[in-house]
Protein backbone atom coordinates (compact mmCIF):
# COMPACT_ATOMS: atom_id res chain seq x y z
CA UNK A 1 0.00 0.00 0.00
CA UNK A 2 1.01 3.95 -0.24
CA UNK A 3 2.86 5.46 2.63
CA UNK A 4 4.16 8.18 3.48
CA UNK A 5 6.62 8.12 6.71
CA UNK A 6 7.97 11.21 8.23
CA UNK A 7 11.74 10.81 10.17
CA UNK A 8 10.86 10.84 13.45
CA UNK A 9 8.39 12.06 16.11
CA UNK A 10 10.38 14.73 17.64
CA UNK A 11 13.21 16.86 17.06
CA UNK A 12 15.45 19.37 19.10
CA UNK A 13 17.58 21.19 17.44
CA UNK A 14 19.66 24.10 19.04
CA UNK A 15 18.14 27.78 18.13
CA UNK A 16 20.42 29.23 15.25
CA UNK A 17 21.11 25.71 13.50
CA UNK A 18 19.66 24.24 10.74
CA UNK A 19 16.68 21.79 11.07
CA UNK A 20 15.89 19.24 8.50
CA UNK A 21 13.03 17.17 8.36
CA UNK A 22 12.39 14.46 5.89
CA UNK A 23 9.81 12.41 4.31
CA UNK A 24 10.05 9.20 2.69
CA UNK A 25 7.33 7.65 0.57
CA UNK A 26 6.95 3.87 -0.39
CA UNK A 27 4.69 2.60 -3.42
CA UNK A 28 4.23 5.01 -5.60
CA UNK A 29 5.42 8.05 -7.22
CA UNK A 30 3.89 11.62 -6.28
CA UNK A 31 4.05 14.13 -8.83
CA UNK A 32 4.22 16.79 -6.13
CA UNK A 33 4.32 17.01 -1.99
CA UNK A 34 3.14 19.22 0.22
CA UNK A 35 4.65 20.70 3.48
CA UNK A 36 2.71 21.96 6.39
CA UNK A 37 3.08 23.75 10.07
CA UNK A 38 0.74 22.82 12.92
CA UNK A 39 0.84 24.65 15.76
CA UNK A 40 -0.91 22.82 18.91
CA UNK A 41 -4.41 23.55 18.76
CA UNK A 42 -4.37 24.87 15.40
CA UNK A 43 -5.12 22.99 12.03
CA UNK A 44 -2.09 22.76 9.44
CA UNK A 45 -0.92 25.92 7.53
CA UNK A 46 0.38 25.23 3.71
CA UNK A 47 3.79 26.06 3.68
CA UNK A 48 5.48 25.21 0.35
CA UNK A 49 4.91 22.75 -2.52
CA UNK A 50 7.62 20.94 -4.43
CA UNK A 51 7.05 18.94 -7.79
CA UNK A 52 9.04 16.29 -9.18
CA UNK A 53 11.02 18.32 -11.69
CA UNK A 54 11.70 20.43 -9.23
CA UNK A 55 14.69 19.80 -7.43
CA UNK A 56 14.87 22.65 -4.71
CA UNK A 57 12.27 24.96 -3.64
CA UNK A 58 12.87 27.98 -1.82
CA UNK A 59 10.50 30.49 0.89
CA UNK A 60 12.62 32.58 2.86
CA UNK A 61 14.25 30.30 5.48
CA UNK A 62 12.58 27.31 4.41
CA UNK A 63 13.62 25.39 1.57
CA UNK A 64 12.09 22.08 0.15
CA UNK A 65 13.94 19.55 -1.97
CA UNK A 66 12.61 16.17 -3.62
CA UNK A 67 15.07 13.34 -4.68
CA UNK A 68 12.86 10.88 -7.02
CA UNK A 69 15.47 8.23 -7.35
CA UNK A 70 15.75 8.00 -3.24
CA UNK A 71 11.70 8.86 -2.90
CA UNK A 72 12.20 11.37 -0.46
CA UNK A 73 11.39 15.05 0.45
CA UNK A 74 13.84 16.88 2.93
CA UNK A 75 12.28 20.30 4.38
CA UNK A 76 15.28 22.80 5.72
CA UNK A 77 14.50 25.37 8.21
CA UNK A 78 18.00 27.58 8.36
CA UNK A 79 19.01 30.32 10.73
CA UNK A 80 15.93 28.18 13.69
CA UNK A 81 14.22 30.56 15.92
CA UNK A 82 11.91 29.15 18.65
CA UNK A 83 9.47 30.47 16.84
CA UNK A 84 9.76 27.46 14.41
CA UNK A 85 9.31 25.17 17.08
CA UNK A 86 5.70 22.93 15.63
CA UNK A 87 4.77 20.28 13.86
CA UNK A 88 5.35 20.14 10.35
CA UNK A 89 3.43 17.54 7.91
CA UNK A 90 4.25 16.40 4.63
CA UNK A 91 1.50 15.38 2.42
CA UNK A 92 1.32 13.70 -1.02
CA UNK A 93 -0.96 14.11 -3.93
CA UNK A 94 -4.39 12.07 -3.97
CA UNK A 95 -3.29 8.40 -4.19
CA UNK A 96 -6.19 5.58 -4.54
CA UNK A 97 -9.38 6.93 -4.78
CA UNK A 98 -7.95 10.70 -4.41
CA UNK A 99 -7.46 10.30 -0.82
CA UNK A 100 -5.02 12.60 0.62
CA UNK A 101 -2.56 10.69 2.55
CA UNK A 102 -0.74 12.86 5.12
CA UNK A 103 2.37 11.80 7.65
CA UNK A 104 1.99 11.31 10.77
CA UNK A 105 4.46 14.94 11.39
CA UNK A 106 7.62 15.67 13.14
CA UNK A 107 7.41 17.81 15.94
CA UNK A 108 10.54 20.10 16.20
CA UNK A 109 11.88 21.82 18.94
CA UNK A 110 13.65 24.76 18.58
CA UNK A 111 15.82 25.47 21.92
CA UNK A 112 16.98 29.10 22.76
CA UNK B 1 -7.64 35.09 2.76
CA UNK B 2 -9.36 31.89 3.11
CA UNK B 3 -11.12 31.20 6.01
CA UNK B 4 -12.64 27.60 7.28
CA UNK B 5 -14.79 28.18 10.08
CA UNK B 6 -15.77 25.31 12.70
CA UNK B 7 -18.62 26.02 14.41
CA UNK B 8 -16.83 24.97 17.75
CA UNK B 9 -13.51 24.77 18.90
CA UNK B 10 -15.01 22.44 22.17
CA UNK B 11 -17.58 20.13 22.66
CA UNK B 12 -18.91 17.72 25.44
CA UNK B 13 -21.75 14.72 24.40
CA UNK B 14 -22.52 11.62 26.16
CA UNK B 15 -22.49 8.00 24.29
CA UNK B 16 -25.76 7.72 21.83
CA UNK B 17 -26.28 11.16 21.13
CA UNK B 18 -26.26 12.34 17.80
CA UNK B 19 -23.66 15.12 17.41
CA UNK B 20 -23.44 17.98 14.67
CA UNK B 21 -20.25 19.69 13.75
CA UNK B 22 -20.31 22.13 11.03
CA UNK B 23 -17.74 24.09 8.69
CA UNK B 24 -18.04 26.71 6.36
CA UNK B 25 -15.80 28.20 3.47
CA UNK B 26 -15.99 31.39 2.38
CA UNK B 27 -13.12 30.87 -0.75
CA UNK B 28 -15.98 28.76 -3.16
CA UNK B 29 -13.96 25.76 -2.62
CA UNK B 30 -15.38 22.56 -5.00
CA UNK B 31 -13.89 20.66 -2.28
CA UNK B 32 -14.33 19.83 1.52
CA UNK B 33 -12.56 17.24 3.70
CA UNK B 34 -13.28 15.94 7.57
CA UNK B 35 -10.29 14.52 8.88
CA UNK B 36 -9.90 13.35 12.95
CA UNK B 37 -6.81 13.54 14.86
CA UNK B 38 -5.19 11.64 17.44
CA UNK B 39 -1.89 11.61 18.98
CA UNK B 40 0.46 8.98 17.14
CA UNK B 41 -2.07 8.19 14.46
CA UNK B 42 -1.93 11.94 12.67
CA UNK B 43 -4.32 12.90 10.21
CA UNK B 44 -7.26 10.13 8.86
CA UNK B 45 -9.84 10.96 6.06
CA UNK B 46 -13.28 10.54 7.54
CA UNK B 47 -15.14 11.70 4.52
CA UNK B 48 -14.60 14.42 1.64
CA UNK B 49 -17.04 15.96 -1.01
CA UNK B 50 -15.80 17.59 -4.50
CA UNK B 51 -19.16 19.21 -5.35
CA UNK B 52 -22.92 19.72 -3.13
CA UNK B 53 -24.69 16.54 -2.55
CA UNK B 54 -21.62 14.73 -3.07
CA UNK B 55 -19.54 12.79 -0.62
CA UNK B 56 -17.21 10.38 -0.91
CA UNK B 57 -15.48 7.52 1.84
CA UNK B 58 -12.06 8.37 3.24
CA UNK B 59 -10.36 5.82 5.29
CA UNK B 60 -12.44 5.90 8.14
CA UNK B 61 -16.27 6.46 7.79
CA UNK B 62 -17.89 3.89 10.08
CA UNK B 63 -19.95 5.37 12.59
CA UNK B 64 -19.77 9.16 10.46
CA UNK B 65 -22.09 10.42 7.98
CA UNK B 66 -22.02 13.96 5.96
CA UNK B 67 -24.08 16.38 4.56
CA UNK B 68 -23.16 19.19 1.67
CA UNK B 69 -26.40 21.06 0.64
CA UNK B 70 -24.31 24.17 0.00
CA UNK B 71 -21.21 24.62 -1.74
CA UNK B 72 -19.87 26.65 1.34
CA UNK B 73 -20.88 24.49 4.05
CA UNK B 74 -19.94 20.92 4.82
CA UNK B 75 -21.35 18.90 7.69
CA UNK B 76 -20.21 15.69 9.65
CA UNK B 77 -22.62 13.97 11.94
CA UNK B 78 -21.90 11.02 14.56
CA UNK B 79 -24.97 9.18 14.29
CA UNK B 80 -24.87 7.43 17.52
CA UNK B 81 -22.01 8.93 19.78
CA UNK B 82 -19.17 6.36 21.30
CA UNK B 83 -16.02 7.18 23.61
CA UNK B 84 -13.70 6.30 20.38
CA UNK B 85 -14.79 9.14 18.58
CA UNK B 86 -13.96 11.30 21.22
CA UNK B 87 -10.91 13.28 18.97
CA UNK B 88 -10.31 16.40 17.43
CA UNK B 89 -12.02 17.02 14.07
CA UNK B 90 -10.33 19.22 11.23
CA UNK B 91 -12.53 20.79 8.70
CA UNK B 92 -10.63 21.38 4.70
CA UNK B 93 -11.44 23.32 2.19
CA UNK B 94 -9.45 23.35 -1.46
CA UNK B 95 -9.82 24.77 -5.12
CA UNK B 96 -10.06 22.19 -8.08
CA UNK B 97 -6.87 21.66 -10.10
CA UNK B 98 -6.21 19.79 -13.13
CA UNK B 99 -3.16 18.81 -11.56
CA UNK B 100 -4.33 18.19 -8.44
CA UNK B 101 -1.92 20.41 -6.55
CA UNK B 102 -4.06 22.92 -4.77
CA UNK B 103 -3.23 23.00 -0.83
CA UNK B 104 -5.70 22.68 1.52
CA UNK B 105 -7.00 25.21 4.06
CA UNK B 106 -7.72 23.82 7.53
CA UNK B 107 -10.45 25.28 10.51
CA UNK B 108 -8.74 25.19 14.14
CA UNK B 109 -10.68 21.92 14.67
CA UNK B 110 -12.85 20.81 17.18
CA UNK B 111 -11.96 18.95 19.97
CA UNK B 112 -14.89 16.88 20.81
CA UNK B 113 -15.18 14.87 24.45
CA UNK B 114 -17.87 11.54 24.23
CA UNK B 115 -18.25 10.89 27.92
Amino acid sequence: SQKIEQNSEALNIQEGKTATLTCNYTNYSPAYLQWYRQDPGRGPVFLLLIRENEKEKRKERLKVTFDTTLKQSLFHITASQPADSATYLCAPPPGVGDKIIFGKGTRLHILP
Amino acid sequence: DVKVTQSSRYLVKRTGEKVFLECVQDMDHENMFWYRQDPGLGLRLIYFSYDVKMKEKGDIPEGYSVSREKKERFSLILESASTNQTSMYLCASSSIDIRGSQPQHFGDGTRLSIL
